[in-house]
């Protein structure tokens, strides 16, 4: 019963690095999110999905991108990694408004 | 975007104790939702609430739906250990167009439990 799995758990990048954080779900949800968590600012949304081929932006958009190929996949790319993107990330997948998290992958950008 | 002032943002207690925290919001919302994390993971919820003045148990936790659709408060009855962790509340306000990207979340309680 493996929920939400992200992958990698850790990362370090150097300034101007893109990379792929992965994110798959096995509960058939149509929405899928990006969060991103930093000390004493709570969950942000970065940008989310309401189905397969269907993105929106959320909160912190800035620097991210999103696609929706699938139902069970939703990939966050950072385009050029800057030091403020320095956070734990968490995709979540939806049925209603009850979020299902995966475990985080922190990332550290030098 | 909606607010959310969620306090206290820490707590440090003794175990045994009974432990309070809330939510409050500038709108109405039409769900209110409780998470908990745990160190090095995601979020798992707690408790969901759905109806202005619903009370909701999961174990020694009960969280209510404030009567004014504003507000929610998270109580954990007898404090053990592995309750340590951030405690969020979340809610969906009416004008959002439904589903998680509606929702908004607060900063967060920490708890912290003292031997």
């Amino acid at each position: 019963n493996a929920g939400v799995t992200q992958t990698p758990k850790f990362q370090v990048l150097k300034t101007g690095q893109s990379m792929t954080l992965q994110c798959a779900q096995d509960m058939n949800h149509e929405y899928m999110s990006w969060y991103r968590q930093d000390p004493g600012m709570g969950l942000r949304l970065i940008h989310y999905s309401v189905g397969a081929g269907i993105t929106d932006q959320g909160e912190v958009p800035n620097g991210y991108n999103v696609s929706r190929s699938t139902t069970e996949d939703f990939p966050l790319r950072l385009l050029s990694a800057a030091p403020s993107q320095t956070s734990v990330y968490f995709c979540a997948s939806s049925s209603g408004v009850q979020a299902f998290f995966g475990q985080g992958t922190r990332l550290t950008v030098v | 975007g909606q607010q959310l002032n969620q306090s206290p943002q820490s707590m440090f207690i003794q175990e045994g104790e009974d432990v309070s925290m809330n939510c409050t919001s500038s709108s109405i919302f039409n769900t209110w939702l409780w998470y908990k994390q745990d160190p090095g993971e995601g979020p798992v919820l707690l408790i969901a609430l759905y109806k202005a003045g619903e009370l909701t148990s999961n174990g020694r936790l009960t969280a209510q739906f404030g009567i004014t659709r504003k507000d929610s408060f998270l109580n954990i009855s007898a404090s053990i250990p592995s309750d340590v962790g951030i405690y969020f509340c979340a809610g969906q306000s009416i004008y959002s167009g439904g589903g998680a990207d509606g929702l908004t979340f607060g900063k967060g309680t920490h708890l912290i439990i003292q031997p």
